[in-house]
């Protein structure tokens, strides 16, 4: 059974720092691996997508790379700002039938001014 | 292009009482998800429709969770009844899956919030 764990659950840095989330999974039969972001009370929104066969995504102020040898992944944001602050979820689409994402349990990232 | 449309917003119940959420997904996207999240955790996957056909239910609590999507667009998940652990928000999603699983990129709605007292 997949298990997708993030590491901090919850991070406060003062505005411009650049900071590191970490996500890690057991089972690395993989097809991709999404990064979302959920503001309060809100839906998911998708950051950025990785196939299984690449390294890294950049999107903007944002850095995704995955390792799936060793069943990691970490997103980098630059320069952070306080509307980056959110919850960002990791989650991890199995091989096999259906689209079945398996989702991590967040990091909780306040930027402050 | 409008979203993911989810209504309720927000429900409140008691125990043992009933209730029902609706989802409209995305124009034309064949594939509908239901999320439950309870809070401080991930989005934990309910059920998988694929049109109107169930892919993946799995971890649906059958004997007191219900979803249909009868015509393949909207769907509609049911609590009967609700327990005091079924509080969390219930996410739909919907994705198109033309061009295979490396299109797949899920769609959220804004989510159901119930509490159950």
């Amino acid at each position: 059974k997949q298990e997708v764990t993030q590491i901090p659950a919850a991070l406060s840095v003062p505005e411009g720092e650049n900071l590191v989330l970490n996500c890690s999974f057991t089972d690395s039969a993989i097809y991709n691996l999404q990064w979302f972001r959920q503001d309060p009370g809100k839906g998911l929104t998708s950051l950025l997508l990785i196939q299984s066969s690449q390294r890294e995504q950049t999107s903007g102020r944002l850095n995704a790379s995955l390792d799936k040898s060793s069943g990691r992944s970490t997103l980098y944001i630059a320069a952070s700002q306080p509307g980056d602050s959110a919850t960002y979820l990791c989650a991890v689409l199995r091989l096999g039938a259906g689209n079945m994402l398996t989702f991590g349990g967040g990091t909780r990232l306040m930027v402050k001014p | 292009e409008a979203g993911v449309a989810q209504s309720p917003r927000y429900k409140i119940i008691e125990k043992r009482q009933s209730v029902a959420f609706w989802c409209n997904p995305i124009s034309g996207h064949a594939t509908l998800y239901w999320y439950q999240q309870i809070l401080g955790q991930g989005p934990k996957l309910l059920i998988q429709f694929q049109n109107n056909g169930v892919v993946d239910d799995s971890q649906l609590p059958k004997d007191r969770f219900s979803a249909e999507r009868l015509k393949g667009v909207d769907s509609t998940l049911k609590i009967q009844p609700a327990k005091l652990e079924d509080s969390a928000v219930y996410l739909c999603a919907s994705s198109s899956v033309t061009g295979g699983r490396s299109k797949n990129i899920q769609y959220f709605g804004a989510g159901t919030r119930l509490s159950v007292l």
